[in-house]
């Protein structure tokens, strides 16, 4: 009965390569993120998905792709994968269907990003 | 814009002894204030939330924090720390209209015997 689920939970890959991550949660909630943690434990939002809808799209490079095939999953796709993509990628996701600021973001475990 | 500084990268306690996070944001809006709670190699939990309501608020194990405009603050207490309570703490403001969270930078609390 997990609330956020994410696969992989570890994924180790070679540069240069295309990788996706998959998210998904079973709360009917209408939103959903991806943030990145990097190696300092900072952690910055990605993107925001307000049901299969783009409503926050940060300063990513364009070889990161979200898609959203339902409200339930956002998967995340990267193309070309660099050295500096290596951090933990976490997924979210909140209630509201305005992004509404009270809303309580629920994370899924992470997953670990290894770039050789 | 918002912005969120925990002036602490580690803190470290005895257990039994009170736990004292700081966190100071800075918003142009009314803010919606977030701890979160991130143990080792394991996704984030929320321990509470402010989002103009009562200004002290309880959390889980026994954390609370209090919303104090004035000093632009929202720091994290606990009375007695508990082994089980090592983690990294981050504190999280939310002043937009979407749900854009913005983290600080983490503390790390240790607990010792």
């Amino acid at each position: 009965d997990t609330a956020v689920s994410q696969t992989p939970k570890y994924l180790v890959t070679q540069m240069g390569n295309d990788k996706s991550i998959k998210c998904e949660q079973n709360l009917g909630h209408d939103t959903m993120y991806w943030y990145k943690q990097d190696s300092k434990k900072f952690l910055k939002i990605m993107f925001s998905y307000n049901n299969k809808e783009l409503i926050i799209n940060e300063t990513v490079p364009n070889r990161f792709s979200p898609k959203s095939p339902d409200k339930a999953h956002l998967n995340l796709h990267i193309n070309s994968l660099e050295l500096g993509d290596s951090a933990v990628y976490f997924c979210a996701s909140s209630h509201g269907t305005s992004g509404a600021r009270t809303d309580t973001q629920y994370f899924g475990p992470g997953t670990r990003l290894t770039v050789l | 814009a918002q912005s969120v500084t925990q002036l602490d990268s580690h803190v470290s306690v005895s257990e039994g002894t009170p736990v004292l996070l700081r966190c100071n944001y800075s918003s142009s809006y009314s803010p919606s204030l977030f701890w979160y709670v991130q143990h080792p190699n394991k996704g984030l939990q929320l321990l509470l939330k402010y989002t103009s309501a009562a200004t002290l608020v309880k959390g889980i194990n026994g954390f609370e924090a209090e919303f104090k405009k004035s000093e632009t603050s929202f720091h994290l207490t606990k009375p007695s720390a508990h082994m089980s309570d090592a983690a990294e703490y981050f504190c999280v403001v939310n002043t937009g209209t979407a749900s854009k969270l913005t983290f600080g930078t983490g503390t790390r609390l240790q607990v010792t015997l």
